[in-house]
């Protein structure tokens, strides 16, 4: 069975510009969360998204959206995009809710220049 | 929010040597307790999880145990094989997950 893919694998921008990365969950899960790891850091919880509709939200600017599409894949947008923005931007995918045993892909490497 | 402490931030090991990561939490509303296994390059994989209703969780080499009066929970690896060298997060999950920061551990052939 596939698990969780993400798409680009890496990714190059630059100061101000906009990025969207995408998730296709792993099949019959409903739900997808996005992390942000920084290096040297632990995931950071920036969304979590269960039947099309956000269920949770971390401590992110407003410059950072996602939406999940009716086949319970899930983009997640940044704009203007800042340095501090380079990091891994993992997903995670779970039959139903964060409370669940989620299963990460293996992430989007952004790097802001 | 929930806060996820973790230590140690590194640990080296000889090779067959039992390796222990601590973590603290301080939500005690939190019910969920996964452990990854995180590869240069990689996403992290579950490699063991428990509920708030269960002290302890062992499966083959790997074992987690629980604390909820002192809010803390621990890996233990036995028998550390080379391949075990990785970085390892803990969680801790209310409404969303929460990682600590990791643990590069080393297992010296």
């Amino acid at each position: 069975d596939a698990g969780v893919t993400q798409s680009p694998t890496h990714l190059i921008k630059t100061r101000g510009q906009q990025v969207t990365l995408r998730c296709s969950p792993i099949s019959g899960h409903k739900s997808v969360s996005w992390y942000q790891q920084v290096l040297g850091q632990g995931p950071q919880f920036i969304f979590q998204y269960y039947e099309k509709e956000e269920r949770g939200r971390g401590n992110f600017p407003d410059r950072f959206s996602a939406r999940q599409f009716p086949n319970y894949s899930s983009e997640l947008n940044v704009n203007a995009l800042l340095l501090g923005d380079s990091a891994l931007y993992l997903c995670a995918s779970s039959p139903r809710a964060v409370q669940e045993t989620q299963y990460f892909g293996p992430g989007t490497r952004l790097l802001v220049l | 929010g929930e806060n996820v402490e973790q230590h140690p931030s590194t640990l080296s090991v000889q090779e067959g040597d039992s390796a222990v990561i601590k973590c603290t939490y301080s939500d005690s509303a939190s019910n969920y307790f996964p452990w990854y296994k995180q590869e240069l390059g990689k996403g992290p994989q579950l490699i063991i999880d428990i509920r708030s209703n269960v002290g302890e969780k062992k499966d083959q080499r790997i074992a987690v145990t629980l604390n909820k009066t002192a809010k803390h929970f621990s890996l233990h690896i036995t028998e550390t094989q080379p391949e075990d060298s990785a970085v390892y997060f803990c969680a801790a999950s209310t409404h969303d997950m929460r990682f600590g920061a990791g643990t590069r551990l080393t297992v010296k052939p």
